[in-house]
């Protein structure tokens, strides 16, 4: 598609169930971005890929969450043991994301996953 | 570390009314700023962006000036239209991180025709 996808849209869980939250960035992009937004509160960096290097996971709050990227496409971000506090807007960006453009800033944003964890 | 602080909302302004969403900064070195909207039911993009001093970034008549003295990054925009309601964030790209956007908590306009 033309924009950044991520689905589902929304999920509702119960504490403790695992889940996974799927992002399909724009054809092209090399780099892709996981944000975590929760009420009140601003954008929390969560994990950073770019192409085929290690992906940057400085921001996952706990080792319940972790991230994959196969085939420098499609990545999965999975929360295991799900507990009330990850209730969240999950929200995927991606960008060319070269060193050389990084410079512009431009990520291009998904609609985000909200999840409720009840 | 970087942090972004803006001015809390909510904003209700009538049609025609001057905006100003305050937006300072902490970084080391020289960041890059950009403002960020997300209109309802959509995605966050890219409003505008400075990325030296002084600069000026400009779009769909809202304006913000690279404030390095006050570290400051104020949006602006003349005359606001209904359509313009959404939340605006303030975010920065400092030096050391560059591959991360650091965000404001985001400030919620509402403009009333």
């Amino acid at each position: 598609g033309a924009g950044v996808s991520q689905s589902p849209s929304n999920k509702v869980t119960e504490k403790g169930k695992d889940v996974e939250l799927r992002c399909d960035p724009i054809s092209g992009h090399t780099a892709l971005y996981w944000y975590r937004q929760s009420l009140g509160q601003g954008l929390e960096f969560l994990i950073y890929f770019q192409g085929n290097s290690a992906p940057d996971k400085s921001g996952l709050p706990s080792d319940r969450f972790s991230a994959e990227r196969t085939g420098g496409s499609v990545s999965t971000l999975t929360i295991q043991r799900t507990q009330q506090e990850d209730s969240a807007v999950y929200l995927c960006a991606s960008s060319h994301g070269t060193s050389g453009s990084w410079g512009t800033g431009e990520l291009f944003f998904g609609e985000g996953s909200r999840l409720t964890v009840l | 570390g970087d942090s972004v602080t803006q001015m809390e909302g909510p904003v209700t302004l009538s049609e025609e009314a001057f905006l100003t969403i305050n937006c300072t900064y902490t970084a080391t070195g020289y960041p890059s700023l950009f403002w960020y909207v997300q209109y309802p039911g959509e995605g966050l993009q890219l409003l505008l962006k400075a990325t030296k001093a002084d600069d000026k970034g400009s779009n769909k008549g809202f304006e913000a000036t690279y404030r390095k003295e006050t570290t400051s990054f104020h949006l602006e925009k003349g005359s606001v239209q209904v359509s313009d309601s959404a939340v605006y964030f303030c975010a920065l790209s400092g030096p050391g991180s560059a591959r991360q956007l650091t965000f404001g908590s985001g400030t919620q306009l509402t403009v009333l025709p």
